[in-house]
């Protein structure tokens, strides 16, 4: 079945650019998604991008997508005390008619002041 | 705003007993999930359910069962809770349809964190 990859921590000073990484199996995902997780509450979709594009920006983030190697990536401009939180990456999975998702193990980002 | 509520935010639980956890979602979504989140290993799917009293097994359904009785409501069941349940549950809606964006976006509840002893 369809495997989605992070690494489990990432900490960067308050002001830096934070870059998460996430690699996926499943070729034909039509649709990848990043979702934020803050302490103690549910998931919130964060951002997401079409299997047809390389890059989408969204104010502070980044999302770039490289199919070939089907590696996917946040970028976050300016980190913010308040960015951190666990950030999960998923793909849409297409083998099946359901529109489940496959989530990766999750990334825990620490901005320290 | 999609609104997915879950009952409880803790729960402790005894070895044995027979434990519910109930979703709720106000946005006419076909589709509902149950998973479960634990350190290190992400989100694992237990069971979803894509129309009432329809369900299918996730990744990990051993142990549990879902009810679906009404669109809004989905019901995770644990007959006999074991200490290795002992983790944080989420539950989760979309459309199955792929909407005005196709997107298919999971909105999730807060989590109830269920603690077996």
């Amino acid at each position: 079945g369809e495997d989605v990859e992070q690494s489990l921590f990432l900490s960067v000073r308050e002001g830096d650019s934070s870059v998460i990484n996430c690699t996926y199996t499943d070729s034909s995902s039509t649709y990848l998604y990043w979702y934020k997780q803050e302490p103690g509450a549910g998931l919130q979709l964060l951002t997401y991008i079409f299997s047809n594009m390389d890059m989408k920006q969204d104010q502070r983030l980044t999302v770039l997508l490289n199919k070939k190697d089907k590696h996917l990536s946040l970028r976050i401009a300016d980190t913010q005390t308040g960015d951190s939180a666990i950030y999960f990456c998923a793909e849409r999975e297409t083998n099946t008619g359901f529109q489940k998702l496959v989530f990766g193990t999750g990334t825990r980002l620490l901005v320290s002041p | 705003d999609v609104k997915v509520t879950q009952s409880s935010r803790y729960l402790v639980k005894r070895t044995g007993e027979k434990v519910f956890l109930e979703c709720v979602q106000d946005m006419d979504h076909e589709n509902m999930f149950w998973y479960r989140q634990d350190p290190g290993l992400g989100l694992r799917l237990i069971y979803f359910s894509y129309d009432v009293k329809m369900k299918e097994k996730g990744d990990i359904p051993e142990g549990y069962s879902v009810s679906r009785e009404k669109k809004e409501r989905f019901s995770l069941i644990l007959e006999s809770a074991s200490t290795n349940q002992t983790s944080m549950y989420l539950c989760a809606s979309s459309l199955r349809t792929a909407g005005t964006r196709g997107r298919h976006e999971q909105y999730f509840g807060p989590g109830t964190r269920l603690t077996v002893t």
